[in-house]
């Protein structure tokens, strides 16, 4: 069973960084492209990013290329969106998926806030 | 970008009505190898996302088949053929033609 878990979230301060991590497992994660989507309190959905397999290319939404950053590892079958310099606007639930949309983790709650 | 613009935004019905939910895009989402990149996902309450429909009318596997999706171009449609009560939930159509990647505003669909 496909299984994608989320972790990392939390109450953050403006201007702060912060790691997030997604744990993959029942299939062969360093076969596939991944992405991470973003969800505000609001419902909206946004596209943040995809990953090649290898890790070798990376795609960002333009609004978020100079903050955030994909990576990954497949030793671990872990990807990771690491934040910068974060925002009140950033405050959303984030998702990572592999790409084709067909499975979805949990999500993990990012709020930002002083 | 790309805009989609998800029509009606609540969509209220009663158990076993058939609805349809539009998907207009701002540019053809017809990409140059032949591919539509226009998918359909659902999201319940408290749940993430889930893929219903890829490629404009492709059900997903265990995906019931009185969801359906049609169109071209810069016009689509998810049609629920005989609503449930496990159906209800937010309706998002989301493309991956041109970049970046853009989902629409999402349709609610509640009981009436």
């Amino acid at each position: 069973e496909v299984q994608l878990v989320e972790s990392g979230g939390g109450l953050v301060q403006p201007g702060a960084s912060l790691k997030l991590s997604c744990v993959a497992s029942g299939f062969t994660f360093s076969d596939y492209w991944m992405s991470w989507v973003r969800q505000t309190p609001g419902k909206t959905m946004e596209w943040i990013g995809d990953i090649k397999y290898d890790g070798s290319y990376t795609n960002y939404a333009p609004s978020l290329k100079n903050r955030f950053t994909i990576s990954r590892d497949n030793a671990k079958s872990t990807l990771y969106l690491q934040m910068s310099n974060v925002r009140s606007e950033d405050t959303a639930t984030y998702y990572c998926t592999r790409l084709g949309w067909a499975y979805w983790g949990q999500g993990t709650l990012v709020t930002v806030s002083s | 970008d790309v805009v989609l613009t998800q029509t009606p935004p609540t969509l209220s019905a009663t158990i076993g009505q058939s609805v349809s939910i539009s998907c207009r895009s701002s540019q053809s989402l017809l990409h140059s190898n032949g591919n539509t990149y226009l998918h359909w996902l659902l999201q319940r309450p408290g749940q993430s996302p889930q893929l219903l429909i890829y490629l404009v009318s492709r059900l997903e596997s265990g995906v019931p088949n009185r969801f359906s999706g049609s169109g071209s171009g810069t016009d689509f449609t998810l049609k629920i053929s005989g609503v449930e009560a496990e159906d209800l939930g937010v309706y998002y159509c989301v493309q991956g033609t041109h970049a970046p990647r853009t989902f629409g505003g999402g349709t609610k669909l509640e009981l009436k």
